[in-house]
C-alpha cells in the first residue's frame, strides 16, 4: 500500500489560491491519487482524483508530477467554507486505500 | 438525493457491553466501507463489502467486531464486549464500484465507552 507525506499544516488568506503538496514516492503504476477533504465534524468528502494527467473539476485541480511521486491539490480561491483536513491517499484499483493525518488547512478572513 | 445515513448519531455505552451501528448507504452503490476515526487521527479502515464477493475484513482490529450487510444494502457494524479504546468516530461510506470509485460518507457515530 503506498503512503503519503503531506505538512501538518497550512494557512492561507481568502480569496488566495492554495496548493496543498503531498508526496507519494512508493505509490505503483496502478494506483491513483485521490484528495478528500474533512470538514469539522463531519464525515470526509471527495475533492478530486487522477491517475496521470492534471485533472480539473468545480472544486479544485489536481497536478500530477512526471514521475508521479508527488502531487499538489490547488484550491483557486479560498474561501473559509475551504477550513478543513484534506487527505492525500494513493490507492483504488482494487487496492485499499490508506488513511494519513492529512493537512489541515487554516483560511484567514 | 439520499446521501449516507448512520444511526445513532451518538452512542454512548459502558465497558463489556455490545453495540450494533448501522449504516444505510446510498441506493444503487454495491460498495461499502467502514472506517473509525479517533480524535485528531486518520481514517482507519475496518471492513469493506462490495457485491456478492466476500467481505474484505482485515482491518477489524480484533474479533470483537464484526460487520454484516443484508441485501447488499444495509450493513450493520457490531462491537461486542466494548472496551475504552473502542471510543472512536465510527464511519461508514459507499461507492457505485470498488476502491477506485469515489466514496460517499455518512455523519459517522460518535461511540464513547465509559
Amino acid at each position: 500500500d503506498a503512503k503519503t507525506t503531506q505538512p501538518n499544516s497550512m494557512e492561507s488568506n481568502e480569496e488566495e489560491p492554495v496548493h496543498l503538496p503531498c508526496n507519494h514516492s512508493t505509490i505503483s503504476g496502478t494506483d491513483y491519487i485521490h484528495w478528500y477533504r474533512q470538514l469539522p465534524s463531519q464525515g470526509p468528502e471527495y475533492v478530486i482524483h487522477g491517475l496521470t494527467s492534471n485533472v480539473n473539476n468545480r472544486m479544485a485541480s489536481l497536478a500530477i508530477a512526471e514521475d508521479r511521486k508527488s502531487s499538489t491539490l490547488i484550491l483557486h480561491r479560498a474561501t473559509l467554507r475551504d477550513a478543513a483536513v484534506y487527505y492525500c491517499i494513493a490507492g483504488g484499483n482494487n487496492r485499499k486505500l490508506i488513511w494519513g493525518l492529512g493537512t489541515s488547512l487554516a483560511v484567514n478572513p | 438525493g439520499a446521501g449516507v445515513s448512520q444511526s445513532p448519531s451518538n452512542k454512548v455505552t459502558e465497558k463489556g457491553k455490545d453495540v450494533e451501528l448501522r449504516c444505510d448507504p446510498i441506493s444503487g452503490h454495491t460498495a461499502l466501507y467502514w472506517y473509525r476515526q479517533s480524535l485528531g487521527q486518520g481514517l482507519e479502515f475496518l471492513i469493506y463489502f462490495q457485491g456478492n464477493s466476500a467481505p474484505d475484513k482485515s482491518g477489524l482490529p480484533s474479533d470483537r467486531f464484526s460487520a454484516e450487510r443484508t441485501g447488499g444494502s444495509v450493513s450493520t457494524l457490531t462491537i461486542q464486549r466494548t472496551q475504552q479504546e473502542d471510543s472512536a468516530v465510527y464511519l461508514c461510506a459507499s461507492s457505485l464500484g470498488g476502491w477506485g470509485y469515489e466514496q460517499y460518507f455518512g455523519p459517522g457515530t460518535r461511540l464513547t465507552v465509559t
